[in-house]
């Protein structure tokens, strides 16, 4: 069975920067585009980032632009989210899925999602 | 105004059916895109359970019932779950998602009840 196992959440003070994982296994990995969606306590999903199988497209919700970068090492099938100038509102799930395929797109939405990581932010 | 909205909350009986809409921002047809649905139980991830473009092009999630299917209504430019035969593990928040303007956008959920 397919599984992505996230890791990295905790607690951070505003201002500050974390790193999460998610080790995917029992799939190629390098042929799957991956996502980073999060969901606030009591809240909706929110869409954060999501990055082609070879990593030559990378998409970022506008909340998120310009703090967050989003990476692979299909090598060591895995995803990395970095997080930096974290802010109150950046509480939440995180949790990782795969695309559909390669690419990024209408074609290519999520099937396949982890636990989740739970990110606080606060001082 | 936001680019999909989901009623928040929706009830029904078990045995029934029951019909989540996902109304798309006025100026965007619904013609045009592959809407997703997704369940989440509480405590736990999204499942994906299907996606919809038209009768021609459509995929069931694995594993999940045929009871799951899904729709569009042009005239109200919304995407439709319909769920039949209601059973009690059906409660959930149920979640459409488009991608749009190069990214992928959400609805706010919709809370079912079957009581």
């Amino acid at each position: 069975e397919v599984q992505l196992v996230e890791s990295g959440g905790g607690q951070v003070k505003p201002g500050g920067s974390l790193r999460l994982s998610c080790a995917a296994s029992r799939f190629t990995f390098s042929k799957y585009s991956m996502n980073w969606v999060r969901q606030a306590p009591g809240k909706g999903l929110e869409w954060v980032s999501s990055i082609s199988s070879g990593d030559n497209y990378i998409y970022y919700a506008d909340s998120v632009k310009g703090r967050f970068t989003v990476s692979r090492d299909n090598a060591k099938n895995s995803l990395y989210l970095q997080m930096n100038t974290l802010k109150a509102e950046d509480t939440a799930v995180y949790y990782c899925a795969r695309g559909f395929g390669a690419m990024i797109g209408d074609y290519y939405g999520m099937d396949v999602w982890g636990q989740g990581t739970t990110v606080t932010v606060s001082s | 105004q936001a680019v999909l909205t989901q009623p928040s909350s929706l009830s029904a009986s078990p045995g029934a059916s029951a019909s989540l809409t996902c109304t798309l921002r006025s100026g965007i047809n619904v013609g045009i895109y592959r809407i997703y649905w997704y369940q989440q139980k509480p405590g736990s991830p999204p499942q994906y359970l299907l996606r919809y473009k038209s009768d021609s092009d459509k995929q069931q999630g694995s594993g999940v019932p045929s009871r799951f299917s899904g729709s569009k209504d042009a005239s109200a430019n919304a995407g439709i779950l319909l769920i039949s035969g209601l059973q009690s593990e059906d409660e959930a928040d149920y979640y459409c998602m488009i991608w749009h303007s190069s990214t992928w956008v959400f609805g706010g959920g919709t809370k079912l009840t079957v009581l």
